[in-house]
């Protein structure tokens, strides 16, 4: 098994570019998630989803958007990219909500986005 | 804005030294999860924390979960530079938080 895929693992946008961090896992897991991580700072959650078809705001869903049409993607969108969106952002996924009936979160290798 | 608090931020230890994280919330958890990511890798689980007051064990590192659910603690015995990384906590209430992490760094 991959485990939870993520592309790009790198990429360098300008301001007002746009776009999509893919994600994919092959668990058939429910739950999926994006992080992001800035330097010296926990991991902040942007959307989640609890299965195909539905998703919802996490802590800092300001200038992204996602969709999860699949159980196995979960793309994450920018529009108009802004230097504050510079980071490390982590896709993850787990069988249960997270913290949850034993249910850890098993993460991708995390795309690194400069927004210059 | 950020639950979950972890000190100290950064820990420089000489090989072989403990070494010593916690976690604190302003809230009672339901649970605890605790992650290590190593430098430019992606967070990997470690272990979750149910029970008030339950301590666990793997191999030289020991977690505990206080009392009243609301911190957290992962000690390292004699630690190794395979345990260099940084250390975070996750707690669950209604959202799942992660604290701010700690850094690891062992001197051979």
């Amino acid at each position: 098994n991959a485990g939870v895929t993520q592309t790009p693992k790198f990429r360098i946008l300008k301001i007002g570019q746009s776009m999509t961090l893919q994600c994919t896992q092959d668990m058939n897991h429910n739950y999926m998630y994006w992080y992001r991580q800035d330097p010296g700072m926990g991991l902040k959650l942007i959307y989640y989803s609890v299965g195909a078809g539905i998703t919802d705001k996490g802590e800092v869903p300001n200038g992204y958007n996602v969709s999860r049409s699949t159980t196995e993607d979960f793309p994450l969108r920018l529009e108009l990219a802004a230097p504050s969106q510079t980071s490390v952002y982590f896709c993850a996924s787990s069988l249960g909500p997270s913290g949850r009936d034993n249910s850890p979160l098993h993460f991708g290798n995390g795309t690194r986005l400069t927004v210059t | 804005g950020q639950q979950v608090m972890q000190i100290p931020q950064y820990q420089h230890v000489q090989e072989g030294e403990d070494f010593t994280t916690y976690c604190n919330s302003s809230t009672t958890l339901s649970n605890i999860q605790w992650y290590k990511q190593r430098p430019g890798g992606h967070p990997v689980f470690l272990i979750q924390l149910v029970k008030s007051g339950e301590v666990k064990k793997q191999k030289r590192l020991t977690f505990q979960f206080g009392e009243a659910k609301k911190n957290s603690s992962l000690h390292i015995t004699a630690t190794q530079t395979t345990d260099v990384g940084t250390y975070f906590c996750a707690g669950d209430r209604n959202q799942f938080y992660f604290g701010t992490g700690t850094s690891l760094t062992v001197i051979p």
